[in-house]
């Protein structure tokens, strides 16, 4: 079965500090893709980042990265120098099959 | 940037009654989604859609939910009659192959 596991429901982060948000899956699929999405309280789902499973180098783009370790099945987004606008909820999510699954998400909380 | 358009933003109707929610996805994107996030929990797939037909749905999509792409821009989702479990903020998403999925503004509904 396929599962995506966020267990940090929440964290408060100083901002400018870097901050790892941990994503873990479980997939019997040797072909995947992992994303992560930012949902501010607006409430829309904005595309960060993606890693192809296939993929050699660690995924980057801009302020994201994405810590990708497949043997541990672990798919961590770090957010470097974090700003107060990166307030939001992040949900982690896997391709599986013609669909993505989320976690249940993380709440980030950025401090001034 | 190409969007994922979504209307209406906001809708509100009277249980038992029938909504069309509509989206324009990306035009040259093969693959259309509906997922639904109920207030505080976690985003849920609903339906995929590809070479105009469903190529594969949910638990939740039953015989209340329809899809269409009546004319190869807009993809809408119909509920024939709505339940107040039906609440619940609904994306829209598109992507190519191998692309990050994007998603919609979303589609708050509430059902009273």
């Amino acid at each position: 079965a396929q599962k995506i596991t966020q267990t940090q429901p929440g964290m408060f982060v100083q901002e400018k500090e870097a901050v790892t948000l941990d994503c873990t899956y479980d997939t019997s699929d040797p072909s995947y893709g992992l994303f992560w999405y930012k949902q501010p309280s607006s409430g829309e789902m904005i595309f960060l980042i993606y890693q192809g499973s296939y993929d050699q180098q660690n995924a980057t783009e801009g302020r994201y990265s994405l810590n990708f370790q497949k043997a541990r099945k672990s798919a961590n987004l770090v957010i470097s120098a974090s700003q107060l606008g990166d307030s939001a909820m992040y949900f982690c999510a896997m391709r599986a099959s013609r669909k993505i699954i989320f976690g249940k998400g993380t709440r980030l909380h950025i401090l001034p | 940037e190409p969007e994922v358009t979504q209307t209406p933003s906001h809708q509100v109707t009277q249980m038992g009654q029938e909504v069309i929610l509509r989206c324009v996805p990306i035009s040259n994107h093969l693959y259309f989604y509906w997922y639904r996030q109920i207030l505080g929990q976690k985003v849920e797939f609903l339906v995929s859609f590809y070479n105009n037909e469903i190529s594969e749905k949910s638990e939740i999509f039953d015989d209340q939910f329809s899809v269409e792409r009546p004319d190869g821009s807009n993809f809408t989702l119909k509920i024939r009659s709505t339940k107040l479990e039906d609440s619940a903020m609904y994306f829209c998403a598109s992507h190519r192959l191998n692309y990050g999925y994007t998603f919609g503004s979303g589609t708050r509904l509430t059902v009273v």
